[in-house]
């Protein structure tokens, strides 16, 4: 069967470093998706990633390994305003993508 | 990047009711649109997935004559209850997907359904 797991729930300091971690099992493999959802909202894109290694975009980054199933997103100088979910998404062999429950992040000054 | 948009963004409607909701991809056109659903502190739940011209594929799991979909547009798809029931309340949120880009869904803002 298909599956994403990720943690329930994080809690990081203001300006400090959070990576959140993502493992895989899905029918084929056509990326790895991370997206950010703040509550009463819709998820907002943040990172692809098809390849393996480390894309870098600003104060995120996201990292892929294929043979190992796996990914996390690094949330370097942590603001306020990164307290949301964060939603990794597996794209199947159909284009579909399979959502993981979202991991919340807590940030405390 | 691609914009998507939802109507209503929060509906309160009478049990029994049936309520529509509307996607549109505003600057691109969507061979494919999802509808999602999802509870507070869970994540997104695909109801189904529809193709411009062709009847919707459903999850498993959810009704298709309660919850019906068309998507009669490369622009526009469209989510109706019916008769809905306090348990339908959720969040409903719709993506879009283009011809030429598979890799990418852009998201709707969601419409908040609370039924009395």
């Amino acid at each position: 069967g298909q599956n994403i797991d990720q943690p329930t729930e994080m809690t990081a300091t203001e300006g400090a470093i959070v990576q959140i971690n993502c493992t895989y099992q899905t029918s084929g493999f056509n990326g790895l998706f991370w997206y950010q959802q703040h509550a009463g909202e819709a998820p907002t894109f943040l990172s692809y990633n098809v390849l393996d290694g480390l894309e870098e975009k600003g104060r995120f980054s996201s990292f892929l390994s294929r043979s190992k199933g796996y990914s996390y997103l690094l949330l370097k100088e942590l603001q306020m305003k990164d307290s949301a979910s964060y939603l990794c998404a597996a794209m199947d062999s159909n284009y579909q993508l399979i959502w993981g429950a979202g991991t919340k992040l807590i940030i405390k000054p | 990047g691609a914009v998507v948009s939802q109507h209503p963004s929060r509906v309160i409607c009478k049990s029994g009711t049936s309520v529509k909701i509307e996607c549109r991809s505003l600057d691109f056109q969507a061979t494919t649109m999802f509808w999602y659903r999802q509870f507070p502190k869970k994540s997104l739940m695909l109801m189904a997935t529809s193709n411009e011209g062709s009847k919707a594929t459903y999850e498993q799991g959810v009704e298709k004559d309660k919850f019906l979909i068309n998507h009669a547009s490369l622009t526009l798809s469209t989510l109706t209850v019916t008769s809905a029931h306090p348990e339908d309340s959720s969040f409903y949120i719709c993506s879009a997907r283009g011809r030429l880009d598979y890799n990418e869904q852009f998201f709707g803002p969601g419409t908040r359904l609370t039924v009395l």
